[in-house]
This record gives C-alpha cells, structure tokens and sequence, in this order.
C-alpha cells in the first residue's frame, strides 16, 4: 500500500467552477502536511501548507481531519491558469522523508 | 539569483555508461536532495544530505551514489547505467530538515536504452 494515496484524476473543471480532492496518508505519526504544484514537464513547487485548523490563501481552502487520515484541497472560481498537477505531500516526523503522492490533475476549461 | 540548477537538461545514455547528474544550489540551504519521478509512482527519495559532508539512503538508493563536498553542489553518480533508472531526476534543497520548504531544480529526463 502507498503511504499517499491520490486520486490521479483527470478532474475536468469548467473556468469558475469549484473543484475538490482528497489525498489519503497510512502513517497515523504524520505530522506536517503541504500541497504543491506542479506544471506539465516543470519542478513542484509549494503552494500551500495544511494546518490542522485548516487554512485559506486566496481561491485554494486545504483541510486536515486525522481522524481520518486524509487532507483536502479545494479550488473555488477556477482559472484556466490552475490546470495542473496538485502533489500531496506528508512528513511522517523524520528527517528529510518527505512522502509525495503520485498526484491529481487538474484540467480547468473555457 | 538562480535558485536550483541541475545539469544536463535531457540525456540519452547507453546501458552500462557511468553518468553523473549535476546539482547545484545558490541559496546556502544545508539540506539537499536528490528524487526520480515516475509515471504513477510520484516523487521517490533516492539520497539526502543533510549538510555538507553527510548524506544517507533515500527509499530507491540502489545503483544510485551520491556525494556533499561543500554546501552548494549535491551530483548523483549512475555507476552503471540500466533501463530500469530510465526517469525524470529532480534535485531539491531545503533551509534545514524535516518539514522545511523544498526547492526543486528544473530536473534532468534520462534515458537509458
């Protein structure tokens, strides 16, 4: 069993829509969680951390519920410019062992 | 400033070739990495090091070397080359350990036939 889990999508989206995802983690130690992105033949890149109250920045809401071991990331008013892959992303608590997901992507049309 | 470079952008390499990846870093961050991407399989860890002189196994370290003489280079050695290491590389560094932000170089698409 992976230690993320995530739905590989594609999630097709039309511009302004709101599109939701979840990623699913086995270590219950887990203790940071972050979502990145990552552009078609490009590096990931950061866009957000996931605090256990839940966190807002801007259009993108990410939850944590370790209940159920699972984090979500939610994109209100999409834009074409957010068609991307979304790595989810968990620190288990020991050094530099990052876990990723194999990612979800994210098609967002005219 | 230029972040994260890694060299060479593409390669095609013949099964058996030693090739050395290139990674170099301008941000002064102690903690580097070295992942390969795959189709289906996300990001896996194959070395890190911590800081300058140390470095340890990752999840996928097999066929893989890697050295940290100083603070801003991390190059990961294929010593033979087989196709199963046919992947994108992408080095990454952090301020320190842990949860701290990663940084990705633009990576290097490898190909071994």
């Amino acid at each position: 069993r992976k230690e993320v889990e995530q739905d590989p999508g594609p999630f097709n989206v039309p511009e302004g829509a709101t599109v939701a995802f979840n990623c699913t983690y086995s270590n219950s130690a887990s203790q940071s969680f972050f979502w990145y992105r990552q552009d078609c033949r490009k590096e990931p890149k950061l866009l957000m951390s996931v605090y256990s109250s839940g966190n807002e920045d801007g259009r993108f809401t990410a939850q944590l519920n370790r209940a159920s071991q699972y984090i979500s990331l939610l994109i209100r008013d999409s834009k074409l410019s957010d068609s991307a892959t979304y790595l989810c992303v968990v620190a288990p608590g020991s050094w530099g062992k990052l876990q990723f997901g194999a990612g979800t992507q994210v098609v967002v049309t005219p | 400033i230029a972040g994260i470079t890694q060299a060479p952008t593409s390669q095609i390499l013949a099964a058996g070739r030693r090739m050395t990846l290139r990674c170099t870093q301008d941000m002064r961050h102690n903690a580097m990495y070295w992942y390969r991407q795959d189709l289906g399989l996300g990001l896996r860890l194959i070395h890190y090091s911590n800081t300058a002189g140390t470095t340890g196994k990752g999840e996928v370290p097999d066929g893989y070397s890697v050295s940290r003489a100083n603070t801003d280079d991390f190059p990961l050695t294929l010593a033979s080359a087989v196709p199963s290491q046919t992947s994108v590389y992408f080095c990454a560094s952090s301020e320190a350990g842990g949860a701290d932000t990663q940084y990705f170089g633009p990576g290097t698409r490898l190909t071994v036939l």
